[in-house]
């Protein structure tokens, strides 16, 4: 199956600096979405991006598929974008993820 | 839209012992899918639903779990005879195709 690697995978941050998190693919894929799990547990989408670029505030997301791998910037980081970060990626558009193990981010007041 | 709602949020269980949750997904969705967290990994993909039909299964997922999807609606998770080893979250998601996938708040599993 693929092979999904996430780095780094522990990241602290001193609220409003700006971080890069990466998602590397062993394989080519058509469904590519990047989630938040915050503290409590639930996870959010924040994009589904299976190539291309998109932005939602002060979060947007890369993903050249043809290298495998897909980037999410977080600028001016707050305390409330703590958590893990999760890349999940899927062969076909609709059916299983596959899930990195993750970058646990801390931002620090 | 009510997000994906899961019952119950937290289950403790004997060993030995069935156990059964429920994933209600956004409405309009016809995908639904099952996925089993355990702490510091990422979810592991359990089982998918387009409507009522059970497309694909884990390798990972033995023959104590079965799931169902009745009319294409709400889905039920079974792990007949616990084990320690099945102690994690189990989480619901549900999608359109070409989408993003909304995940519930999972249902946490204690068995002792």
């Amino acid at each position: 199956g693929i092979q999904v690697e996430q780095s780094p995978p522990d990241l602290i941050l001193q609220e409003g600096a700006n971080s890069t998190l990466r998602c590397n693919f062993s394989d080519s894929v058509n469904n590519l979405q990047w989630f938040h799990q915050n503290p409590w547990g639930q996870l959010i989408n924040l994009f589904y991006i299976p190539s291309g670029t998109k932005q939602n505030g002060r979060l947007s997301a890369t993903t050249v598929a043809t290298e495998r791998y897909s980037l999410l910037y977080i600028s001016s980081s707050q305390t409330t974008d703590s958590g893990v970060y999760f890349c999940a990626v899927g062969e076909n558009a609709g059916n299983m993820l596959t899930f990195g193990g993750g970058t646990r981010l801390m931002v620090k007041p | 839209d009510t997000g994906v709602s899961q019952n119950p949020r937290h289950k403790i269980t004997k060993r030995g012992q069935n156990v059964t949750f429920r994933c209600d997904p956004i409405s309009e969705h016809n995908r639904l899918y099952w996925y089993r967290q355990t702490l510091g990994q990422g979810p592991e993909f359990l089982t998918y639903f387009q409507n009522e039909a059970q497309l694909e299964k884990s390798r990972l997922l033995s023959d104590r779990f079965s799931a169902e999807r009745p009319k294409g609606s709400f889905s039920t998770l079974e792990i007949q005879r616990t084990e320690q080893g099945d102690s994690a979250m189990y989480l619901c998601a549900s999608s359109i195709q070409m989408a993003l996938s909304t995940f519930g708040s999972g249902t946490r599993l204690t068995v002792v």
